[in-house]
Protein backbone atom coordinates (compact mmCIF):
# COMPACT_ATOMS: atom_id res chain seq x y z
CA UNK A 1 0.00 0.00 0.00
CA UNK A 2 0.97 3.36 -0.93
CA UNK A 3 2.44 5.62 2.26
CA UNK A 4 2.22 8.76 3.07
CA UNK A 5 4.27 10.16 5.59
CA UNK A 6 4.42 13.98 7.45
CA UNK A 7 7.56 13.71 9.63
CA UNK A 8 6.07 17.28 11.73
CA UNK A 9 3.30 16.31 14.40
CA UNK A 10 3.26 20.19 14.95
CA UNK A 11 4.04 23.38 13.85
CA UNK A 12 3.59 26.87 15.03
CA UNK A 13 3.81 29.97 12.51
CA UNK A 14 3.11 33.97 13.52
CA UNK A 15 0.55 35.64 11.76
CA UNK A 16 1.53 37.04 8.48
CA UNK A 17 4.37 34.58 8.26
CA UNK A 18 4.56 32.17 6.03
CA UNK A 19 5.16 28.21 7.08
CA UNK A 20 5.66 25.07 5.13
CA UNK A 21 4.69 21.97 6.31
CA UNK A 22 6.27 18.68 4.60
CA UNK A 23 4.93 15.84 3.14
CA UNK A 24 6.67 12.38 1.45
CA UNK A 25 4.72 9.71 -0.39
CA UNK A 26 6.18 6.40 -1.12
CA UNK A 27 4.82 4.86 -4.70
CA UNK A 28 5.30 2.95 -7.83
CA UNK A 29 2.07 4.58 -9.82
CA UNK A 30 2.96 7.31 -12.34
CA UNK A 31 -0.14 8.85 -12.48
CA UNK A 32 -1.72 9.85 -9.23
CA UNK A 33 -3.13 12.90 -7.31
CA UNK A 34 -2.35 14.95 -4.60
CA UNK A 35 -3.82 16.30 -2.10
CA UNK A 36 -3.41 18.76 1.42
CA UNK A 37 -6.54 18.80 3.43
CA UNK A 38 -7.70 21.17 6.47
CA UNK A 39 -9.40 19.58 9.46
CA UNK A 40 -10.42 22.79 11.99
CA UNK A 41 -11.65 21.46 15.34
CA UNK A 42 -15.31 21.49 13.44
CA UNK A 43 -13.86 18.18 12.49
CA UNK A 44 -14.75 19.09 8.82
CA UNK A 45 -12.41 17.67 6.60
CA UNK A 46 -11.85 20.99 3.72
CA UNK A 47 -9.85 20.67 0.36
CA UNK A 48 -7.10 23.28 0.40
CA UNK A 49 -4.54 22.45 -2.57
CA UNK A 50 -4.62 19.29 -5.08
CA UNK A 51 -1.78 18.49 -7.83
CA UNK A 52 -1.82 16.22 -10.86
CA UNK A 53 1.42 14.58 -11.16
CA UNK A 54 1.86 14.60 -14.52
CA UNK A 55 1.54 18.56 -14.55
CA UNK A 56 5.47 20.01 -13.35
CA UNK A 57 3.76 23.40 -12.60
CA UNK A 58 3.11 23.44 -8.88
CA UNK A 59 -0.37 24.48 -7.63
CA UNK A 60 -1.33 27.43 -6.42
CA UNK A 61 -4.60 28.60 -4.69
CA UNK A 62 -4.63 32.13 -3.27
CA UNK A 63 -1.89 31.98 -0.22
CA UNK A 64 -1.54 28.42 -0.25
CA UNK A 65 1.01 26.78 -2.60
CA UNK A 66 2.86 23.45 -3.24
CA UNK A 67 6.48 22.55 -3.64
CA UNK A 68 5.71 19.07 -6.00
CA UNK A 69 9.14 17.40 -6.25
CA UNK A 70 8.05 14.25 -8.35
CA UNK A 71 11.56 12.21 -8.25
CA UNK A 72 12.20 12.76 -4.47
CA UNK A 73 8.22 12.01 -3.86
CA UNK A 74 7.94 15.21 -1.77
CA UNK A 75 4.77 17.31 -1.57
CA UNK A 76 4.95 20.18 0.41
CA UNK A 77 2.55 23.07 1.45
CA UNK A 78 3.57 26.85 1.93
CA UNK A 79 1.28 29.07 3.61
CA UNK A 80 1.58 33.04 2.80
CA UNK A 81 0.85 35.55 4.98
CA UNK A 82 -0.88 32.91 7.35
CA UNK A 83 -4.08 34.14 9.22
CA UNK A 84 -5.10 32.71 12.56
CA UNK A 85 -8.30 31.16 10.64
CA UNK A 86 -5.48 28.60 9.25
CA UNK A 87 -5.03 27.00 12.56
CA UNK A 88 -6.19 23.35 12.19
CA UNK A 89 -4.83 19.87 11.23
CA UNK A 90 -3.31 19.54 8.15
CA UNK A 91 -3.74 16.45 6.05
CA UNK A 92 -1.32 15.55 3.26
CA UNK A 93 -3.14 12.63 0.90
CA UNK A 94 -2.00 10.27 -1.82
CA UNK A 95 -4.91 8.70 -4.79
CA UNK A 96 -4.08 6.34 -6.96
CA UNK A 97 -7.25 4.92 -8.53
CA UNK A 98 -10.12 4.54 -6.43
CA UNK A 99 -7.93 4.98 -3.12
CA UNK A 100 -7.22 7.74 -0.96
CA UNK A 101 -4.41 7.27 1.44
CA UNK A 102 -3.59 9.93 4.12
CA UNK A 103 -0.72 11.01 6.07
CA UNK A 104 -1.41 11.31 9.99
CA UNK A 105 -1.43 15.24 9.32
CA UNK A 106 0.47 18.18 11.28
CA UNK A 107 -1.08 20.38 13.75
CA UNK A 108 -0.66 23.83 12.84
CA UNK A 109 -1.08 26.70 15.51
CA UNK A 110 -0.83 30.43 14.54
CA UNK A 111 0.07 33.19 16.75
CA UNK A 112 -1.04 36.42 17.06
CA UNK B 1 -28.30 17.97 0.02
CA UNK B 2 -25.70 20.22 -0.49
CA UNK B 3 -22.84 18.78 1.26
CA UNK B 4 -22.56 15.54 3.32
CA UNK B 5 -24.29 14.56 5.68
CA UNK B 6 -23.42 12.24 9.14
CA UNK B 7 -25.58 11.40 12.01
CA UNK B 8 -25.51 11.19 14.54
CA UNK B 9 -22.79 13.91 15.51
CA UNK B 10 -22.43 12.15 19.00
CA UNK B 11 -22.56 8.82 20.00
CA UNK B 12 -21.83 7.48 23.42
CA UNK B 13 -22.51 4.11 24.45
CA UNK B 14 -22.05 1.32 27.01
CA UNK B 15 -18.98 -1.65 25.91
CA UNK B 16 -20.96 -4.60 24.25
CA UNK B 17 -23.66 -2.55 22.41
CA UNK B 18 -24.45 -2.02 18.71
CA UNK B 19 -24.16 0.96 17.45
CA UNK B 20 -25.23 2.43 13.76
CA UNK B 21 -24.06 5.58 12.13
CA UNK B 22 -25.85 7.01 9.05
CA UNK B 23 -24.11 8.97 6.19
CA UNK B 24 -26.21 10.66 3.62
CA UNK B 25 -23.73 11.45 0.49
CA UNK B 26 -24.37 14.16 -2.24
CA UNK B 27 -26.92 13.19 -4.54
CA UNK B 28 -25.70 11.96 -7.97
CA UNK B 29 -22.51 10.86 -5.68
CA UNK B 30 -21.73 7.78 -6.90
CA UNK B 31 -18.45 6.65 -4.82
CA UNK B 32 -18.88 6.57 -0.83
CA UNK B 33 -16.05 6.44 1.34
CA UNK B 34 -16.42 5.05 5.26
CA UNK B 35 -12.71 6.15 7.33
CA UNK B 36 -12.01 6.41 11.03
CA UNK B 37 -10.05 8.47 12.69
CA UNK B 38 -8.52 7.59 16.06
CA UNK B 39 -7.65 10.32 18.79
CA UNK B 40 -4.32 11.92 17.64
CA UNK B 41 -4.02 9.41 14.14
CA UNK B 42 -4.94 10.12 10.47
CA UNK B 43 -7.22 8.91 8.33
CA UNK B 44 -7.74 5.00 8.55
CA UNK B 45 -9.68 3.74 5.27
CA UNK B 46 -12.34 1.19 6.33
CA UNK B 47 -14.55 0.93 3.26
CA UNK B 48 -15.63 2.28 -0.47
CA UNK B 49 -18.56 1.74 -2.09
CA UNK B 50 -19.12 1.98 -6.16
CA UNK B 51 -22.87 2.37 -6.48
CA UNK B 52 -24.91 0.09 -4.27
CA UNK B 53 -21.47 -2.44 -4.39
CA UNK B 54 -18.42 -2.27 -1.81
CA UNK B 55 -15.60 -3.44 -4.32
CA UNK B 56 -13.30 -2.73 -1.37
CA UNK B 57 -13.68 -3.93 2.31
CA UNK B 58 -10.26 -4.44 2.69
CA UNK B 59 -9.89 -1.49 5.89
CA UNK B 60 -12.92 -2.60 7.91
CA UNK B 61 -11.03 -3.82 11.18
CA UNK B 62 -12.92 -7.07 11.93
CA UNK B 63 -15.97 -8.86 11.33
CA UNK B 64 -18.01 -6.88 14.04
CA UNK B 65 -17.94 -4.00 11.46
CA UNK B 66 -20.22 -4.00 8.52
CA UNK B 67 -21.87 -1.22 6.10
CA UNK B 68 -24.24 -1.19 3.92
CA UNK B 69 -25.29 1.26 1.38
CA UNK B 70 -29.13 1.03 -0.59
CA UNK B 71 -30.56 2.76 -3.62
CA UNK B 72 -27.12 4.09 -4.55
CA UNK B 73 -27.02 6.79 -1.99
CA UNK B 74 -27.59 6.23 2.06
CA UNK B 75 -24.62 4.21 3.64
CA UNK B 76 -24.89 3.06 7.26
CA UNK B 77 -22.27 1.46 9.47
CA UNK B 78 -22.89 -0.80 11.89
CA UNK B 79 -20.29 -2.07 14.73
CA UNK B 80 -21.76 -5.06 16.54
CA UNK B 81 -20.65 -5.32 20.23
CA UNK B 82 -18.34 -2.04 20.82
CA UNK B 83 -15.19 -2.47 22.16
CA UNK B 84 -13.56 0.96 23.40
CA UNK B 85 -10.94 0.75 20.96
CA UNK B 86 -13.96 1.36 18.73
CA UNK B 87 -13.79 4.95 20.40
CA UNK B 88 -13.57 7.18 17.44
CA UNK B 89 -14.08 9.83 14.62
CA UNK B 90 -15.97 7.94 11.52
CA UNK B 91 -15.64 10.45 8.32
CA UNK B 92 -18.08 9.65 5.53
CA UNK B 93 -17.18 10.79 2.20
CA UNK B 94 -18.62 11.04 -2.06
CA UNK B 95 -17.34 11.84 -4.68
CA UNK B 96 -18.58 12.12 -8.60
CA UNK B 97 -17.70 9.01 -11.06
CA UNK B 98 -14.74 10.20 -12.87
CA UNK B 99 -13.61 13.07 -10.36
CA UNK B 100 -11.37 12.68 -7.55
CA UNK B 101 -11.87 15.13 -5.04
CA UNK B 102 -13.70 13.69 -1.68
CA UNK B 103 -15.94 15.39 -0.16
CA UNK B 104 -16.68 15.03 3.58
CA UNK B 105 -18.99 14.66 6.48
CA UNK B 106 -18.68 16.46 9.66
CA UNK B 107 -18.37 12.87 10.92
CA UNK B 108 -19.23 10.62 14.08
CA UNK B 109 -17.31 11.11 17.16
CA UNK B 110 -18.18 7.52 18.88
CA UNK B 111 -17.70 6.96 22.46
CA UNK B 112 -17.58 3.00 23.97
CA UNK B 113 -17.70 3.44 28.07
Amino acid sequence: AQTVTQSQPEMSVQEAETVTLSCTYDTSESDYYLFWYKQPPSRQMILVIRQEAYKQQNATENRFSVNFQKAAKSFSLKISDSQLGDAAMYFCAYQAGYALNFGKGTSLLVTP
Amino acid sequence: GAGVSQSPSNKVTEKGKDVELRCDPISGHTALYWYRQSLGQGLEFLIYFQGNSAPDKSGLPSDRFSAERTGGSVSTLTIQRTQQEDSAVYLCASRLSGANVLTFGAGSRLTVL
